[in-house]
């Protein structure tokens, strides 16, 4: 299985920040990531696919950047709606593997 | 825009089995996309569990294989997951979602299964 690992686990920022999260892949997944937002007590929601792609409707201080092992994705001015828990997700392989999760907190 | 509900029972036994159903609205199951399920046990990361193609074509994650099915009912527009032996640690929200050449890019709400006696 190809593993996903993200960090940091959690961070805390202030509205306004800018926030970097990154994944690494345990193997060259070329440009098979995705990331995801979720809320509490909500379903994933999809973010960017194939590293640096937004999905329609997501605001543009959201981007991807990343290849071969190595992504990351940055919010830049981090809004209130942001607070929330974040996954990447590579889909090169099989099974589909997902990192453990980037929680963003309020500082 | 498509969207999916999933929904079957919210207990289930231990050793039972567990069948679940994904509805498929503003758009069609023999679109060409996999359909997938994903799990979430309380307060952890995503699994993912499979996929299902119209046609059939299932890949399963190897963990569950032996005890997973997935279908595809074209009438209904629906697709199922049926898992088998359920222990406490198969306790989670259950999700369905639509999978594009990369992403899962529509979700469905989720559905809590319990497997407690």
């Amino acid at each position: 299985d190809i593993q996903m690992t993200q960090s940091p686990s959690s961070l805390s920022a202030s509205v306004g920040d800018r926030v970097t999260i990154t994944c690494r892949a345990s193997q060259n997944i070329n440009n098979y990531l995705n990331w995801y937002q979720q809320k509490a007590g909500k379903a994933p929601k999809s973010l960017i696919f194939a590293v640096s792609n937004l999905q329609s409707g997501v605001p543009s201080r959201f981007s991807g950047s990343g290849s071969g092992t190595d992504f990351t994705l940055t919010i830049n001015n981090l809004q209130p709606e942001d607070f929330a828990t974040y996954f990447c997700q590579q889909s090169y392989g099989s099974p589909r593997t997902f990192g453990r999760g980037t929680t963003v907190e309020i500082k | 825009q498509v969207q999916l509900q999933e929904s079957g029972p919210g207990l289930v036994k231990p050793s039972g089995t567990l069948s679940l159903t994904c509805a498929v609205s503003g758009g069609s199951i023999s679109d060409n996309n996999w359909w997938s399920w994903v799990r979430q046990p309380p307060g952890k990361g995503l699994e993912w569990i499979g996929e299902i193609f119209h046609s059939g074509s299932t890949t399963y994650t190897p963990s569950l294989k032996s005890r997973v099915t997935m279908s595809v009912d074209k009438s209904n527009n629906d697709f199922s997951l049926r898992m088998t032996s359920m222990t406490a640690a198969d306790t989670a929200v259950y999700y369905c979602a639509r999978k594009m050449t990369y992403a899962f890019d529509i979700w469905g709400q989720g559905t809590m299964v319990t497997v407690s006696s």
